[in-house]
């Protein structure tokens, strides 16, 4: 199974900031990775998907990079509904497999 | 508007059997895979099982593999999930999942979920 390492655990950032979140795949995932935002009490919303496209309807300021076993979500201008829990997705393989998610708060 | 409706949860005792439904509006349901995904109480999210278009082959974690079975119905755009055996460690809230795109392992439309509580 691939095993998805999401880092940090937590952070936070004030408003209008930059935030960068990283996944590591166990194996190399050809770009199959994406990215969902879920906030309290709501299903997860998918964000980015195959590493760098952007779901409709899903702000701009929001991207994804990276190849081979490492990815990133960038958030730009970071603002208030931006909160919630994130997490990467391998789709590369089965079993589908996510990481532990990463929880981000305003500062 | 793409709109999946989850039912079906509810409580039940560890080794008895509940079958989530999921009804699918707002696209063609045939065309796409479609897929089961839980979340724990204050956990992640876990994979449980994907179908393909036609319902002839599916896929399973070992987590779930022998004791769930998911199966599609695309005349009434419909989704199942039947769990059998349940355990303790099975409570979670279960989403039914559409694929972004249907080559991307990846899930662009979620429902609403439905809560399965497994306990004496």
């Amino acid at each position: 199974d691939i095993q998805m390492t999401q880092s940090p655990h937590s952070l936070s950032a004030s408003l209008g900031e930059t935030v960068s979140i990283e996944c590591l795949a166990s194996a190399g995932i050809s770009n199959y990775l994406a990215w969902y935002q879920q906030k309290p009490g709501k299903s997860p919303q998918l964000l980015i998907y195959y590493a760098n496209r952007l779901q409709d309807g899903v702000p701009s300021r929001f991207s994804g990079s990276g190849s081979g076993t490492q990815y990133s979500l960038k958030i730009n201008n970071m603002q208030p509904e931006d909160e919630g829990v994130y997490y990467c997705q391998q789709g590369y393989t089965y079993p589908l497999t996510f990481g532990s998610g990463t929880k981000l708060e305003i500062k | 508007e793409i709109q999946l409706v989850e039912s079906g949860g509810g409580l039940v005792q560890p080794g008895r059997s509940l079958k989530l439904s999921c009804s699918a509006s707002g696209f063609t349901f045939s065309n796409y895979y479609m897929a089961w995904v839980r979340q724990a109480p204050k956990k992640g999210l876990e994979w449980v099982a994907t179908i393909s278009t036609s319902g002839t082959t599916t896929y399973y974690p070992d987590s779930v593999r022998g004791r769930f079975s998911i199966s599609r119905d695309n005349e009434k755009s419909s989704l199942y999930l039947q769990m059998n055996s349940l355990k303790s460690e099975d409570t979670a809230t279960y989403f039914c999942a559409r694929r972004v795109r249907d080559s991307y392992a990846h899930f662009g439309y979620w429902g609403q979920g439905t809560l399965v509580t497994v306990s004496s």
